[in-house]
């Protein structure tokens, strides 16, 4: 069964510290691995996407990185802002009957302090 | 401007009813989903549309019917509404629809079922 595993679940930061968010999946093979940004109460809002043969991508602050050999992401924030408060999901996609099928973690909840 | 709308944001009903969750993209895009987020945070996909058909239908219950009236709407009707039904519905677009492609979703800002 595909399984997409994230860690920590929760994670409290003072503003202006980094962070590094992890993912672990169990989906192969797969074509792309997502992160999404949730802010409460609105929908998901796409941060990075990349395929099974890039190792890194960025946008901004936010920093993905892919190790499919051991089936690991990560997702590094630098420089946190109180607006990073949020819930991070990662996403894997997997073919499934001519498609390719989302496996969403759960999300790791982040809370920057001042 | 709204790129991704859903209507009703909040929606409170009786076990057994039926009730519409509509969404409409103004981005020109060929695709659209439907996915379902649990009290737990948790996302799944439900259904995918391109150009009015269906790609994507994950082990949904036939009380959930999608419907395609073109290309930049895709409403959620959903029969005989069950306990377990309540949960947040979120609407998504994207442009391209080819297996694994790898571009960007827009999600609406959900659609709170709750169903008593």
């Amino acid at each position: 069964k595909n399984q997409v595993e994230q860690s920590p679940q929760s994670l409290i930061i003072l503003e202006g510290k980094n962070c590094t968010l992890q993912c672990n999946y169990t989906v192969s093979p797969f074509s792309n691995l997502r992160w999404y940004k949730q802010d409460t109460g609105r929908g998901p809002v796409s941060l990075t996407i990349m395929t099974f043969s890039e190792n890194t991508k960025s946008n901004g602050r936010y920093t993905a990185t892919l190790d499919a050999d051991t089936k690991q992401s990560s997702l590094h924030i630098t420089a946190s802002q109180l607006s990073d408060s949020a819930s991070y999901i990662c996403v894997v996609e997997g073919p499934s009957g001519g498609s390719y099928i989302p496996t969403f973690g759960r999300g790791t909840s982040l809370i920057v302090h001042p | 401007d709204t790129a991704v709308s859903q209507t009703p944001k909040y929606l409170v009903t009786q076990m057994g009813n039926d009730k519409s969750i509509k969404c409409e993209q103004n981005l020109g895009h060929d695709t659209m989903y439907w996915y379902k987020q649990d009290s737990k945070k948790f996302l799944k996909i439900m259904f995918s549309y391109n150009n009015k058909e269906l790609i994507i239908n994950e082990t949904v219950p036939n009380r959930f019917s999608p419907k395609s009236p073109d290309k930049a709407h895709l409403n959620l009707h959903i029969n005989s509404l069950e306990l377990g039904d309540s949960a947040v519905y979120f609407c998504a677009s994207s442009q391209d629809a080819l297996p694994g492609s790898r571009v960007a979703q827009y999600f609406g800002p959900g659609t709170r079922l709750l169903v008593l």
